[in-house]
């Protein structure tokens, strides 16, 4: 079963604007995931954030944890045509041997 | 090679059939992981080994589902008697240490293997 669950689902946003998106999760975790996915690829890593943390800023990418919610967020600023892509949000489950991932987020930037 | 490699790309079976798909994974990465994709959704996970052996293969459907990596790097997964449910795209991933709880615990995915069962 997945993990995390993002929201929203699709996101379509105009070159330079910002995008943000949210993902939940149900267990405690030690750290937490993001990754992109473009269309028919394999997924890439983005950032990493530990459940000590609470922003972490990466590039145009700013993550951010409430472990008292369950729940991060991904911002991307700036968007540009490139950033067009699947985002999933990971966990690790089960021991932590494993990510579970969420369904994922997809944003499309209008150029 | 630099990434993680899978093959074949693209896979189409008829039903019944028997499959294998393979990854190479990073050099020296020690933890392999094989997720399966179906369209709109996140990576399922599937197996995960840790060296030569199968540390939690919990996420396999089924006894149709078999994976090895005997030699603790290259990998193969093995399907039995395809059904047009097993259609998805496979993902394969390695890490360095294999715990997704640890700070260094980022996965590197391969292309996928699209398999197509008709």
């Amino acid at each position: 079963s997945q993990q995390g669950e993002e929201d929203p689902q699709a996101l379509s946003i105009q070159e330079g604007e910002n995008a943000t998106m949210n993902c939940s999760y149900k267990t405690s975790i030690n750290n937490l995931q993001w990754y992109r996915q473009n269309s028919g690829r394999g997924l890439v890593h983005l950032i990493l954030i530990r459940s000590n943390e609470r922003e972490k800023h990466s590039g145009r990418l700013r993550v951010t944890l409430d472990t008292s919610k369950k729940s991060s967020s991904l911002l991307i600023t700036a968007s540009r045509a490139a950033d067009t892509a699947s985002y999933f949000c990971a966990t690790p489950y089960y021991g932590n041997n494993r990510l579970a991932f969420g369904k994922g987020n997809q944003v499309v930037v209008i150029p | 090679g630099a990434g993680v490699s899978q093959t074949p790309s693209n896979k189409v079976t008829e039903k019944g059939k028997y499959v294998e798909l393979r990854c190479d994974p990073i050099s020296g990465h020690t933890a392999l992981y094989w997720y399966r994709q179906s369209l709109g959704q996140g990576p399922e996970f599937l197996i995960y080994f840790q060296g030569t052996g199968a540390a939690d293969d919990s996420g396999l459907p089924n006894d149709r589902f078999f994976a090895v990596r005997p030699e603790g790097s290259v990998s193969t997964l093995k399907i039995q008697r395809t059904e047009r449910g097993d259609s998805a795209v496979y993902l394969c991933a390695s890490s360095l240490s294999g715990l997704a709880g640890a700070n260094t615990g980022e996965l590197f995915f391969g292309e996928g293997s699209r398999l197509t069962v008709l």
